[in-house]
């Protein structure tokens, strides 16, 4: 299976930051990665596809861009609606599967 | 937009049994894969299986293959997750989504399974 590795786990940030957020595959996988936004007790809701693709009506404050086995999300000026967690997951290979997740906090 | 809901959760004995179902609306559900994802208390989301447009396909994780059966009713929009043998293990909030090529792009609320003595 491939292993997503998400850093930081935690991070604390204020209101208009520039946030990053790391996903390592444990094997290469083109640029077949996504990435969602999960506030508390509800789904989870699609941001990014195939790596860097903006999924429509997403601000574009949001941006993913990697390949291989390194990716990045950034939030740049962190809006107060954006504290959630967020998690990459792989679409390359079955069993598909999810980094551990970021929490973004309000510093 | 894209409704999808879900339902069948609640307390279940270690060993026993629980059909999950997935009502779809507002969009054409015999052209979407769909699929389960869950989320225990507390913990990540885990890719549980997916199944095809005409149920022809079907993958699951490896921590319930032989255990959990997904399928579908194309006529009532509806995809189901069978679950057998459960254990605590298996406790979590499980999500219906609309699949495409692997991403979910919708979601359910989600229903909480309770695997307990």
């Amino acid at each position: 299976d491939i292993q997503l590795t998400q850093s930081p786990s935690f991070l604390s940030a204020s209101v208009g930051d520039r946030v990053t957020i790391t996903c390592r595959a444990s094997q290469g996988i083109g640029s077949f990665l996504a990435w969602y936004q999960q506030k508390a007790e509800k789904a989870p809701k699609l941001l990014i596809t195939l790596a860097s693709l903006l999924r429509s009506g997403v601000p574009p404050r949001f941006s993913g861009s990697g390949s291989g086995s390194e990716f990045t999300l950034t939030i740049t000026s962190l809006q107060p609606e954006d504290f959630a967690t967020y998690y990459c997951q792989q679409l390359n290979t079955y069993p598909l599967t999810f980094g551990g997740g970021t929490k973004v906090e309000i510093k | 937009e894209v409704q999808l809901v879900e339902s069948g959760g609640g307390l279940v004995q270690p060993g026993g049994s629980l059909r999950l179902s997935c009502a779809a609306s507002r969009f054409t559900f015999s052209d979407s894969w769909m699929c389960w994802v869950r989320q225990a208390p507390g913990r990540g989301l885990e890719w549980v299986a997916n199944i095809k447009e005409d149920g022809s396909e079907k993958y699951y994780v490896d921590s319930v293959k032989g255990r959990f059966t997904i399928s579908r009713d194309n006529a009532k929009n509806s995809v189901y997750l069978q679950m057998d043998s459960l254990t605590v293990e298996d406790t979590a909030v499980y999500y219906c989504a609309r699949e495409a090529y692997k991403i979910m792009e919708t979601w359910g609320q989600g229903t909480l399974v309770t695997v307990s003595s």
